[in-house]
């Protein structure tokens, strides 16, 4: 079993639409929760961090964490065509060296349509 | 930019062949990773340098050579690689291990 699942996608959804992804996990260890976007020939870079459970919100992008249900989400309101990328879940467990173990998700491709 | 760089960004390199991949970043941090992304798959941790020593090896081949000659340079020395080797391999810096690792834009090495 992968300590991480995340749908491959493709998502499509037309501009405007709430894209919803999510990720769960087996590791209850897990303390630290980050999307990264990654698009077409680019490495990564992160959107969103936040620690053990609860919402956080950034403009246009929320992040839930359920630890609970070993479930975390990411919303993206009033999607563009910018938005289309590959988004990684990723997270670790609490203590030293927590970003330099990150455990990653395989990505779920969205794709916006104008 | 990130402010982290790789060098080559596509490298197609025969079994026996021997290369190497560069990486170098320039926003002054002590941690710098080696990960490998292949098609649908997540990416993978394959060696961590903090302050020039390295501190994780994630089981990987030895056909895998990395070096850190100072904090601001990461080199993977490839040898012998097999097909399935064939991915992007993407270098990170970060302050120090326990804060935000920024990522370059990744090696896409085929090998055949």
């Amino acid at each position: 079993q992968k300590e991480v699942e995340q749908d491959p996608g493709p998502l499509s959804v037309p501009e405007g639409a709430i894209v919803s992804l999510n990720c769960t996990y087996s590791n209850s260890a897990f303390q630290y929760f980050m999307w990264y976007r990654q698009y077409s020939r680019k490495g990564p870079e992160l959107l969103m961090y936040t620690y053990s459970s609860g919402n956080k919100e950034d403009g246009r992008f929320t992040a839930q964490v359920d630890k609970s249900s070993k479930y975390i989400s990411l919303f993206i309101r009033d999607s563009q065509p910018s938005d289309s990328a590959t988004y990684l879940c990723a997270m670790s467990a609490a203590g030293a060296d927590s970003w330099g173990k990150l455990q990653f998700g395989a990505g779920t491709q969205v794709v916006v349509t104008p | 930019e990130t402010g982290v760089t790789q060098t080559p960004r596509h490298l197609v390199m025969g079994m026996t062949n021997k290369k190497s991949l560069k990486c170098e970043q320039h926003l002054g941090h002590n941690a710098m990773y080696w990960y490998k992304q292949s098609a649908k798959k997540p990416l993978e941790l394959m060696f961590v340098y903090n302050f020039k020593e390295q501190t994780e090896n994630n089981s990987v081949p030895s056909r895998f050579s990395p070096e850190c000659p100072n904090s601001s340079h990461l080199f993977l020395h490839l040898h012998t690689l097999q097909p399935e080797d064939s991915a992007l391999y993407l270098c990170a810096s970060s302050e120090t291990v326990n804060t935000e690792a920024f990522f370059g834009q990744g090696t896409r090495l085929t090998v055949v």
